[in-house]
């Protein structure tokens, strides 16, 4: 059974900081990992979609990384803004068009 | 495209209550996910529909819980007799699978209080 972690539960880091965030999955076997922002009370939205085949997707300040072998992945989020505060989620989908399997999320705050 | 579509966003209920909830997918999106979220926590998978096919349910949905997509177009979500550990909020995606962009699209959810 696939099992996501992510480290840590939550951050708090002051404006302008650059940032890791940590994923982890316990069966290589997926066919994409996409990362998640998802605001208090609010549905997903996705940030980045990584396939299987892909090492690393970026957009904006954000840049997302995937590596299959170890099980891990990494969303690194450059000069940090008060903005970005929000719960980021990381999710995997063993074959194209199946459930997502998430993590439980890390907690981010910006402080001005 | 007007999103995913989800009704009522909240829900305040007595314990043994029956609730439904609606979703309303992106048009033309032919699978659609529920999946229930408690705070804290990640979203966790209850199922998913191929057009009007049930294709897998997860077993955190227990026999209280019954799902339909009748026409392949919006879905319901039923639980029968809630009880105070349903209280989550249950979110609703869509996708076109198959098509260009093969993500989930999600909703903005349902939050479900039983008191």
């Amino acid at each position: 059974k696939q099992e996501v972690t992510q480290i840590p539960a939550a951050l708090s880091v002051p404006e302008g900081e650059n940032l890791v965030l940590n994923c982890s999955f316990t069966d290589s076997a997926i066919y994409n990992l996409q990362w998640f922002r998802q605001d208090p009370g609010k549905g997903l939205t996705s940030l980045l979609l990584i396939q299987s085949s892909q090492r690393e997707q970026t957009s904006g300040r954000l840049n997302a990384s995937l590596d299959k072998s170890s099980g891990r992945s990494t969303l690194y989020i450059a000069a940090s803004q008060p903005g970005d505060s929000a719960t980021y989620l990381c999710a995997v989908e063993e074959t194209s068009g199946s459930r997502l399997t998430f993590g439980e999320g890390t907690q981010l705050t910006v402080n001005p | 495209d007007t999103g995913v579509s989800q009704d009522p966003r909240h829900k305040i209920t007595k314990r043994g209550q029956n609730v439904t909830f609606r979703c309303d997918p992106i048009s033309e999106h032919n699978r659609l996910y529920w999946y229930r979220q408690t705070l804290g926590q990640g979203p966790e998978f209850l199922t998913y529909f191929q057009n009007e096919a049930q294709l897998e349910k997860s077993r955190l949905l227990s026999d209280r819980f019954s799902a339909e997509r009748p026409k392949g177009s919006f879905s319901t979500l039923e639980i029968q007799r809630t009880e105070q550990g349903d209280s989550a909020m249950y979110l609703c995606a869509s996708r076109l699978q198959g098509g260009p962009k093969n993500i989930q699209y999600f909703g903005a959810g349902t939050r479900l209080s039983v008191l």
